[in-house]
């Protein structure tokens, strides 16, 4: 069965530097994906980044990039510079195709000023 | 222009009542889910639907029925509301593939009184 830990109920980041937010996920298939949500006060979930189980190249977009090390089962979320408006929910999660997307527990960060 | 739309996105009601919330996707997607989110923010996959197939997860009461119009469109019903329905629902959709991400409505907040 799919499994997604993330270890961090919350973290705290001074704004302008960089954080980490860990995911480790469990599965015995080889072809997977692996994406991160944030869900700010809001309430939206967006959809930040994707990174598929034969990519060779760590994803990025923009400040987002994922640290995806494949034999230990862990995509973690760096986000590069911090900013006020990154304070949000973090979500990692797995596909597995015909299974459904499965969710971590949630990291919420918090950007001090 | 909206990707995912779900109506209303407020409702509160008394138990007993039956209730139904509507999403609509204009991305072309083959798949269409939805999602509860509780308190603590865990976020539990209630069903999932293409034009070939129904899949519920077994957990979901079956007070709750999904209703499939057409292929941008699945509707959520609720019979005979509980307390313990008070949740935030997400409708989602997505290609069927394990590197399509699933793109998210803004939410239903149901509050049972």
């Amino acid at each position: 069965a799919q499994k997604i830990t993330q270890t961090q109920p919350g973290m705290f980041v001074q704004e302008k530097e960089a954080v980490t937010l860990d995911c480790t996920y469990d599965t015995s298939d080889q072809s997977y994906g692996l994406f991160w949500y944030k869900q700010p006060s809001s309430g939206e979930m967006i959809f930040l980044i994707y990174q598929g189980s034969y990519d060779e190249q760590n994803a990025t977009e923009g400040r987002y990039s994922l640290n995806f090390q494949k034999a230990r089962k862990s995509a973690n979320l760096v986000i590069s510079a911090s900013q006020l408006g990154d304070s949000a929910m973090y979500f990692c999660a797995m596909r597995e195709v015909p299974n459904d997307m499965r969710f971590g527990a949630g990291t919420r960060l918090t950007v001090k000023p | 222009d909206t990707a995912v739309s779900q109506t209303p996105k407020y409702l509160v009601t008394q138990m007993g009542n039956d209730k139904s919330i509507k999403c609509e996707q204009n991305l072309g997607h083959d798949t269409m889910y939805w999602y509860k989110q509780d308190s603590k923010k865990f976020l539990k996959i209630m069903f999932s639907y293409n034009n070939k197939e129904l899949i519920i997860n077994e957990t979901v009461p079956n007070r709750f029925s999904p209703k499939s119009p057409d292929k941008a469109h699945l509707n959520l019903h609720i019979n005979s509301l509980e307390l313990g329905d008070s949740a935030v629902y997400f409708c989602a959709s997505s290609q069927e593939s394990e590197r399509a991400p699933q793109y998210f409505g803004p939410g239903t907040r149901l509050t049972v009184l």
